[in-house]
């Protein structure tokens, strides 16, 4: 049990599907983040999120559509995807305090699949 | 932006030997972190790393930041099935934003 935790687990979709990954934190972070985990690239930053403002949007497709609605919880919306967006998506959460970022923690992931 | 290059990508050891992976930036780095994945596990904080030329040990595990602050290192000691994963080192560039390594995945001859 880290304090994150993530859901679903799986998902398998299709193309033209809409879809969302949850991510909840109980850890009292103000940061959470989105990365992308697959072969080609192991550990890719997609979003990041302080106090619910986004701080970072690491050039990701805009089919890939993030929302904070609080320091606890964090979603990211699919639609459209492709195959090649298949992968592990991780969420984690820091505590960021006068510039300074800590650990982060992470979920298990999602692991997606788009067909 | 600051990057990692590290190697080597992968390391395969047998039972009771020695591993090291590689961290190397080409500017000066403020911190460093060391992470680990288990085989279909999720990264796991190690250490953090701070000061030019720091060393810290944990059980079998020994850090190592370069007097620089440009490099980075993590030996294993004798290692057992149990450090099987792939060893990811982090930099952050800027306040928040924190980047990955390519990793190194070590598996390890029973």
């Amino acid at each position: 049990e880290t304090g994150v935790t993530q859901t679903p687990r799986h998902l398998v979709m299709g193309m033209t599907n809409k879809k969302s990954l949850k991510c909840e934190q109980h850890l009292g972070h103000n940061a959470m983040y989105w990365y992308k985990q697959s072969a080609k690239k192991p550990l890719e930053l997609m979003f990041v999120y302080n106090f619910k403002e986004q701080t970072e949007n690491n050039s990701v497709p805009s089919r890939f559509s993030p929302e904070c609605p609080n320091s606890s919880h964090l979603f990211l919306h699919l639609h459209t995807l492709q195959p090649e967006d298949s992968a592990l998506y991780l969420c984690a959460s820091s505590q960021s305090t006068g510039g300074n970022t800590g650990e982060l923690f992470f979920g298990e992931g999602s692991r997606l699949t788009v067909l | 932006g600051q990057q990692v290059m590290q190697i080597p990508q992968y390391q395969h050891v047998q039972e009771g030997e020695d591993f090291t992976t590689y961290c190397n930036s080409s500017t000066t780095l403020s911190n460093i972190q060391w992470y680990k994945q288990r085989p279909g596990g999720h990264p796991v904080f190690l250490i953090q790393l701070v000061k030019s030329g720091e060393v810290k040990k944990q059980k079998r595990l020994t850090f190592q930041f370069g007097e620089a602050k440009k490099n980075s290192s993590l030996h294993i000691t004798a290692t057992q099935t149990t450090d099987v994963g792939t060893y990811f080192c982090a930099v952050f560039q800027g306040a928040q934003k924190l980047v990955f390594g390519q990793g190194t995945r070590l598996t390890i001859n029973p």
